[in-house]
């Protein structure tokens, strides 16, 4: 059964860097999918922040995309998420997924961590 | 890219069935056949019940249904039950690679 396990500060302060770190089991993380970081803020909907490929391609939401960078370590089986210089708008849940063959559909999911930006 | 239109909430009562819409555009949900659906009980992480369009992954119900007619896609739930009451949220793939989110529907079972 593949399973996703995001890990990181859950308190970040105001203009400083939310580093998250996603660790995948069941599954390579070389394999045919996709890498999602997705997120939801408290009471709100799911926001997209975007996607990583093994071979380090990478696809981002327009809304994010200055300040996100998402990175893969094939040795480790993980990938991960940074976003710079964060607000108290970037509180939320951060949610690792996987795409399943790129097709656009989240078929796995970490749990899920808070990450609540202040001071 | 903006995100998908949804109705805040959609009602119905155990048994009935409901429909709940999902509107983009040409750029997305009328341009792919990469549109999927999600359900989040309060508190927990999402679960993929449809992907492309119609298709549902092993191990959930035959009650949950999709479709897509040009820029709208839809998920019907029959059977409606006390359970399905949830968030619901749709997703696209987009022209310009990314993915893109509805804005999300709570169902309520009255």
């Amino acid at each position: 059964q593949v399973q996703l396990q995001e890990s990181g500060p859950g308190l970040v302060k105001p203009s400083g860097t939310l580093s998250l770190t996603c660790v995948v089991s069941g599954d390579s993380i070389s394999s045919s999918n996709w890498w999602s970081w997705v997120r939801q803020p408290p009471g709100k909907g799911l926001e997209w922040i975007g996607e990583i490929y093994h071979s380090g391609s990478t696809n981002y939401g327009p809304s994010l995309k200055t300040r996100v960078t998402i990175s893969v370590d094939k040795s480790k089986n993980q990938f991960s998420l940074e976003l710079t210089s964060v607000t108290a708008a970037d509180t939320a849940v951060y949610y690792c997924a996987r795409d399943s063959e790129g097709a656009a559909h989240f078929d796995f999911w970490g749990q899920g961590t808070l990450v609540t930006v202040s001071s | 890219q903006s995100a998908l239109t949804q109705p805040a909430s959609v009602s119905g009562s155990p048994g009935q069935s409901i429909t709940i819409s999902c509107t983009g555009t040409s750029s997305d949900i009328g341009g792919y056949h990469y549109v999927s659906w999600y359900q989040q009980h309060p508190g927990k992480v999402p679960k993929l019940l449809i992907y492309d369009v119609n298709n549902r992954p092993s191990g959930v119900s035959h009650r949950f249904s999709g479709s897509r007619s040009g820029n709208t896609a839809s998920l019907t739930i029959s059977g409606l039950q006390a359970d399905d009451e949830a968030d619901y949220y749709c997703s696209s793939s987009t022209d310009d690679n990314t993915q893109v989110f509805g804005t999300g529907t709570k169902v309520t079972v009255l």
